[in-house]
Parts: C-alpha cells; structure tokens; sequence
C-alpha cells in the first residue's frame, strides 16, 4: 500500500526566502505525480505536474523534482512571497490508485 | 471553460437524512474524481469515472455512499442516513484522462455538516 507523507507540516519562511517542499512514497511504481496549492477553506489549485518519465516541470518560479529510486519529490519556490502562504499538497497516482499526502502548510512573512 | 461547477456550497442536515451532491466536471474532460477531505488533513479519494464507467471506489466508500455519471458528463455523490463523521468538503475533479495529460482541476468543493 502506497504510504505518502509531506514533512515538516508547517513551515515559516520571511518573504524572499527560498521555500522547500518534500513529499515521500514508499512505491515507486507510480504513474505521474501532482503538487497543488489550497487556500483556506477552497478547493485544490494545480501547480506542477510530473510523469513517471520526467526528472522535473518548472513553471516561472516553481520548480518539481522527482526521484523515484529514492522514492522523493521536491517542490521549490524561489523568492518567496506573502501571496505564497498556503497549503501545498502532492498527490500521487499509482496507475489508478490515487492518494494525497497531509500538505505543508506555509506562511510566508513580510 | 468554466471550470469544475460544484453544488450545493454548503449543505447542513441531520443525522439520518440523504442528501446528494452534484459536479459538473469541464467541458469534454473524461475523468472525473471524488475525494472527501476532513479539517488538517490532505483529501481522501473515494471513486472516479471514465466516462460513465466508475473505475475505481475506495473501500472507504461504504454501502451508504453512491456515486453516478449516467452520461458521461455530470456526477452525483450520495450519501444515504447521513452519520456525524459523514461531516467533511467534498471535492470533485475532473481530467482529460488521455495519457500523459490528466491534470486534475478541483471545483471550489461542497461542505457537509451533519447535525
């Protein structure tokens, strides 16, 4: 069964910093993977998505990485902003079998 | 394109009471997803569909849960004799679900609170 956790669970980094987002799988047979952004009390905002294949997505400041050997994806954002406090989760789908981890939570300071 | 509709917002009722959800997913996207989330914690999938056809259920979706996508375009979740722990957002999403392109796009979710 696929175990995916996201640590620390909450992260407070002052504005400019850059911000690093982990996110674990214990199986490494999975199809692509998904990071999003929730805002309090909304619904899932996408970010990246990477497949199986891909080592990393880049999107402006948003970076992805996958390792799937070390069973491992990492999320940075560069320069961070206040606009960027959220909860950041990744989602991993295991060839149908889909299962978010718990998030990140981040505040990012003026 | 006006993204993933979902209704009611919010829904409030008692204990042993049905109530169902509805998603209508984007326009000409294939996959769409149910997941519950609760308060701290990341959603839980419960069932998708390709098409009209549900895929894959969770085994957290129990006897009283139901879901339906009977052409292929908008999807209901049902909740039969509504429990106090049914209380969560549920999200649905939908995906193109061609290979290598099933970005999932979330609606803003219903909330259910069960008195």
């Amino acid at each position: 069964k696929q175990e995916v956790t996201q640590i620390p669970a909450a992260l407070s980094v002052p504005e400019g910093e850059n911000l690093v987002l982990n996110c674990s799988f214990t199986d490494s047979a999975i199809y692509n993977l998904q990071w999003f952004r929730q805002d309090p009390g909304k619904g899932l905002t996408s970010l990246l998505l990477i497949q199986s294949s891909q080592r990393e997505q880049t999107s402006g400041r948003l970076n992805a990485s996958l390792d799937k050997s070390s069973g491992r994806s990492t999320l940075y954002i560069a320069a961070s902003q206040p606009g960027d406090s959220a909860t950041y989760l990744c989602l991993l789908d295991s060839w149908g079998k889909l299962q978010f981890g718990a998030g990140t939570q981040v505040v990012v300071t003026p | 394109d006006t993204g993933v509709s979902q209704n009611p917002r919010h829904k409030i009722t008692k204990r042993g009471q049905n109530v169902t959800f509805r998603c209508d997913p984007i326009s000409e996207h294939n996959r769409l997803y149910w997941y519950r989330q609760t308060l701290g914690q990341g959603p839980e999938f419960l069932t998708y569909f390709q098409n009209e056809a549900q895929l894959e259920k969770s085994r957290l979706l129990s006897d009283r849960f139901s879901a339906e996508r009977p052409k292929g375009s908008f999807s209901t979740l049902e909740i039969q004799r509504t429990e106090q722990g049914d209380s969560a957002m549920y999200l649905c999403a939908s995906s193109l679900g061609l290979a290598g392109e099933n970005i999932q796009y979330f609606g803003a979710g219903t909330r259910l609170s069960v008195l």
